[in-house]
Protein backbone atom coordinates (compact mmCIF):
# COMPACT_ATOMS: atom_id res chain seq x y z
CA UNK A 1 0.00 0.00 0.00
CA UNK A 2 1.22 3.39 -0.54
CA UNK A 3 2.76 5.81 2.15
CA UNK A 4 1.02 8.46 3.25
CA UNK A 5 1.72 12.08 4.30
CA UNK A 6 -0.48 14.11 7.03
CA UNK A 7 0.03 16.81 9.26
CA UNK A 8 0.28 16.15 13.05
CA UNK A 9 -2.14 18.44 14.38
CA UNK A 10 -4.62 21.04 13.36
CA UNK A 11 -7.19 23.71 15.00
CA UNK A 12 -10.75 24.70 13.56
CA UNK A 13 -13.18 26.83 14.79
CA UNK A 14 -16.46 25.27 15.54
CA UNK A 15 -18.85 25.54 12.73
CA UNK A 16 -16.15 26.16 10.27
CA UNK A 17 -15.63 23.69 7.27
CA UNK A 18 -12.18 21.59 8.87
CA UNK A 19 -10.16 20.56 5.76
CA UNK A 20 -7.54 18.09 6.58
CA UNK A 21 -5.18 17.12 3.72
CA UNK A 22 -3.30 13.61 3.06
CA UNK A 23 -0.27 13.48 0.62
CA UNK A 24 0.00 9.96 -1.50
CA UNK A 25 2.34 10.87 -3.91
CA UNK A 26 3.12 6.95 -4.78
CA UNK A 27 -0.62 5.59 -4.85
CA UNK A 28 -1.22 2.99 -7.68
CA UNK A 29 -3.91 3.44 -10.05
CA UNK A 30 -5.63 0.06 -7.99
CA UNK A 31 -5.37 1.90 -4.78
CA UNK A 32 -8.18 3.89 -2.89
CA UNK A 33 -8.38 6.73 -0.71
CA UNK A 34 -9.88 5.58 2.44
CA UNK A 35 -10.27 7.28 5.69
CA UNK A 36 -11.31 6.92 9.23
CA UNK A 37 -10.90 8.81 12.53
CA UNK A 38 -10.49 7.84 16.19
CA UNK A 39 -12.26 9.84 18.90
CA UNK A 40 -10.46 9.82 22.17
CA UNK A 41 -9.88 6.15 23.12
CA UNK A 42 -12.64 4.67 20.84
CA UNK A 43 -11.61 2.38 18.25
CA UNK A 44 -11.18 3.82 14.51
CA UNK A 45 -14.27 5.13 12.90
CA UNK A 46 -14.69 4.49 8.76
CA UNK A 47 -15.99 8.06 7.46
CA UNK A 48 -15.21 7.81 3.59
CA UNK A 49 -13.50 6.32 0.64
CA UNK A 50 -12.88 7.46 -2.96
CA UNK A 51 -10.86 6.17 -6.05
CA UNK A 52 -10.66 8.90 -8.08
CA UNK A 53 -13.83 10.84 -8.15
CA UNK A 54 -15.19 13.73 -5.35
CA UNK A 55 -17.54 11.47 -2.90
CA UNK A 56 -20.13 12.54 -0.40
CA UNK A 57 -21.76 11.21 2.49
CA UNK A 58 -23.86 12.51 5.40
CA UNK A 59 -20.28 12.52 7.61
CA UNK A 60 -17.28 14.47 5.23
CA UNK A 61 -16.52 15.14 1.50
CA UNK A 62 -13.97 13.59 0.56
CA UNK A 63 -11.88 16.05 -2.62
CA UNK A 64 -9.09 14.07 -5.02
CA UNK A 65 -6.69 15.59 -7.09
CA UNK A 66 -7.08 14.71 -10.55
CA UNK A 67 -3.49 12.94 -10.46
CA UNK A 68 -4.71 11.11 -7.70
CA UNK A 69 -1.65 12.04 -5.30
CA UNK A 70 -3.31 14.12 -2.64
CA UNK A 71 -6.70 14.37 -1.38
CA UNK A 72 -8.67 16.50 1.38
CA UNK A 73 -11.27 15.28 3.56
CA UNK A 74 -13.68 17.96 4.47
CA UNK A 75 -16.04 18.16 7.37
CA UNK A 76 -18.60 21.17 6.43
CA UNK A 77 -19.87 22.15 9.59
CA UNK A 78 -17.31 20.56 12.40
CA UNK A 79 -18.64 20.81 16.00
CA UNK A 80 -17.00 19.43 19.25
CA UNK A 81 -17.56 16.31 18.74
CA UNK A 82 -15.65 16.32 15.31
CA UNK A 83 -12.58 16.54 17.62
CA UNK A 84 -10.43 13.28 16.70
CA UNK A 85 -7.19 12.09 15.46
CA UNK A 86 -8.21 11.46 11.51
CA UNK A 87 -6.38 8.43 9.43
CA UNK A 88 -5.62 9.10 5.52
CA UNK A 89 -5.02 5.44 4.44
CA UNK A 90 -4.18 4.62 1.01
CA UNK A 91 -4.93 0.41 -0.05
CA UNK A 92 -6.17 -1.80 -2.45
CA UNK A 93 -9.37 -3.29 -1.33
CA UNK A 94 -8.42 -6.83 -2.03
CA UNK A 95 -5.57 -8.74 -2.46
CA UNK A 96 -3.60 -7.13 0.95
CA UNK A 97 -4.81 -7.22 4.37
CA UNK A 98 -1.47 -5.99 6.15
CA UNK A 99 -3.75 -2.61 6.63
CA UNK A 100 -1.37 0.31 8.75
CA UNK A 101 -2.71 2.84 10.17
CA UNK A 102 -0.16 5.88 10.49
CA UNK A 103 -0.33 8.62 13.36
CA UNK A 104 -2.71 10.61 11.46
CA UNK A 105 -3.97 14.25 11.70
CA UNK A 106 -5.21 15.05 15.64
CA UNK A 107 -8.10 17.72 14.94
CA UNK A 108 -9.47 20.01 17.82
CA UNK A 109 -12.25 21.79 17.27
CA UNK A 110 -12.25 24.90 19.00
CA UNK A 111 -15.47 26.68 20.70
CA UNK B 1 -26.55 -6.60 15.49
CA UNK B 2 -23.99 -5.92 18.06
CA UNK B 3 -20.82 -5.73 15.49
CA UNK B 4 -17.98 -5.79 17.06
CA UNK B 5 -17.19 -7.25 20.57
CA UNK B 6 -13.98 -7.18 22.76
CA UNK B 7 -13.74 -8.81 25.83
CA UNK B 8 -12.43 -8.12 28.58
CA UNK B 9 -12.35 -4.26 27.82
CA UNK B 10 -9.82 -4.36 31.06
CA UNK B 11 -7.11 -6.43 32.17
CA UNK B 12 -4.02 -6.30 34.66
CA UNK B 13 -1.52 -9.13 34.41
CA UNK B 14 1.80 -9.86 36.24
CA UNK B 15 4.96 -10.69 34.23
CA UNK B 16 4.60 -14.36 32.38
CA UNK B 17 0.90 -14.85 32.88
CA UNK B 18 -1.15 -15.80 30.10
CA UNK B 19 -4.38 -14.73 28.63
CA UNK B 20 -6.53 -14.53 25.90
CA UNK B 21 -8.81 -11.66 24.30
CA UNK B 22 -11.28 -12.05 22.68
CA UNK B 23 -13.22 -10.86 19.89
CA UNK B 24 -16.80 -11.99 18.36
CA UNK B 25 -18.11 -10.23 15.32
CA UNK B 26 -22.23 -10.64 14.26
CA UNK B 27 -21.59 -9.05 10.64
CA UNK B 28 -20.80 -12.77 9.02
CA UNK B 29 -17.12 -10.90 7.85
CA UNK B 30 -15.14 -12.69 6.42
CA UNK B 31 -11.81 -11.19 7.30
CA UNK B 32 -10.50 -10.22 11.03
CA UNK B 33 -7.93 -8.61 12.22
CA UNK B 34 -5.76 -7.31 15.72
CA UNK B 35 -4.08 -4.19 16.43
CA UNK B 36 -2.12 -2.44 18.95
CA UNK B 37 -1.91 0.81 19.77
CA UNK B 38 0.34 2.66 22.24
CA UNK B 39 0.65 5.81 23.28
CA UNK B 40 1.01 8.78 20.60
CA UNK B 41 1.25 6.18 18.11
CA UNK B 42 -0.98 4.81 15.37
CA UNK B 43 -2.82 1.47 15.52
CA UNK B 44 0.38 -1.68 14.01
CA UNK B 45 -1.24 -4.91 12.80
CA UNK B 46 -0.52 -8.10 14.82
CA UNK B 47 -1.91 -10.48 13.02
CA UNK B 48 -4.88 -11.45 10.73
CA UNK B 49 -6.98 -13.41 8.97
CA UNK B 50 -9.00 -13.94 5.94
CA UNK B 51 -10.80 -16.92 6.80
CA UNK B 52 -12.17 -19.64 9.09
CA UNK B 53 -9.22 -21.98 10.11
CA UNK B 54 -6.60 -19.21 8.52
CA UNK B 55 -4.35 -16.53 10.35
CA UNK B 56 -1.05 -14.67 9.08
CA UNK B 57 1.47 -12.65 10.76
CA UNK B 58 1.15 -8.65 10.77
CA UNK B 59 3.99 -6.03 11.36
CA UNK B 60 4.34 -7.35 15.06
CA UNK B 61 3.33 -10.58 15.67
CA UNK B 62 6.12 -11.60 18.24
CA UNK B 63 5.03 -12.49 21.50
CA UNK B 64 1.26 -13.03 20.35
CA UNK B 65 -0.73 -16.05 18.86
CA UNK B 66 -4.04 -16.28 17.41
CA UNK B 67 -7.11 -18.66 16.17
CA UNK B 68 -9.97 -18.86 13.91
CA UNK B 69 -11.73 -21.96 14.66
CA UNK B 70 -14.82 -20.08 14.31
CA UNK B 71 -15.68 -17.62 11.61
CA UNK B 72 -17.47 -14.57 13.76
CA UNK B 73 -14.22 -15.56 16.13
CA UNK B 74 -10.67 -14.28 16.95
CA UNK B 75 -8.64 -14.58 19.86
CA UNK B 76 -5.56 -13.42 20.49
CA UNK B 77 -3.39 -14.62 23.18
CA UNK B 78 -0.73 -13.71 25.14
CA UNK B 79 1.36 -17.06 26.30
CA UNK B 80 4.18 -14.86 28.74
CA UNK B 81 3.50 -11.68 29.11
CA UNK B 82 5.85 -8.65 29.22
CA UNK B 83 5.25 -5.05 30.16
CA UNK B 84 6.42 -4.13 26.37
CA UNK B 85 2.77 -5.44 25.46
CA UNK B 86 0.96 -3.03 27.93
CA UNK B 87 -1.07 -1.36 25.60
CA UNK B 88 -4.68 -1.37 23.78
CA UNK B 89 -5.73 -3.89 21.69
CA UNK B 90 -8.57 -3.26 18.94
CA UNK B 91 -10.21 -6.14 17.23
CA UNK B 92 -11.28 -5.20 13.15
CA UNK B 93 -13.57 -7.46 10.84
CA UNK B 94 -14.20 -6.43 7.27
CA UNK B 95 -15.56 -8.30 3.81
CA UNK B 96 -18.52 -9.87 3.66
CA UNK B 97 -17.82 -12.29 1.23
CA UNK B 98 -21.69 -12.74 0.48
CA UNK B 99 -23.11 -9.48 -1.07
CA UNK B 100 -20.06 -7.90 -1.46
CA UNK B 101 -20.50 -4.39 -1.37
CA UNK B 102 -20.82 -2.74 -4.50
CA UNK B 103 -18.77 0.03 -4.33
CA UNK B 104 -15.59 -1.75 -3.79
CA UNK B 105 -15.09 -0.87 -0.67
CA UNK B 106 -13.22 -2.79 2.38
CA UNK B 107 -14.40 -1.11 5.39
CA UNK B 108 -13.24 -2.33 8.64
CA UNK B 109 -15.36 -2.03 11.11
CA UNK B 110 -13.62 -1.91 15.07
CA UNK B 111 -14.49 -3.22 18.37
CA UNK B 112 -14.49 -0.56 21.30
CA UNK B 113 -10.52 -2.22 22.74
CA UNK B 114 -9.24 -3.68 25.25
CA UNK B 115 -6.84 -2.06 27.77
CA UNK B 116 -4.06 -4.39 28.94
CA UNK B 117 -1.19 -3.60 31.58
CA UNK B 118 1.36 -5.95 32.14
CA UNK B 119 2.79 -5.23 36.00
Amino acid sequence: DAKTTQPTSMDCAEGRAANLPCNHSTISGNEYVYWYRQIHSQGPQYIIHGLKNNETNEMASLIITEDRKSSTLILPHATLRDTAVYYCIVRVNFGNEKLTFGTGTRLTIIP
Amino acid sequence: NAGVTQTPKFRVLKTGQSMTLLCAQDMNHEYMYWYRQDPGMGLRLIHYSVGEGTTAKGEVPDGYNVSRLKKQNFLLGLESAAPSQTSVYFCASSYPRVGQDPSGANVLTFGAGSRLTVL
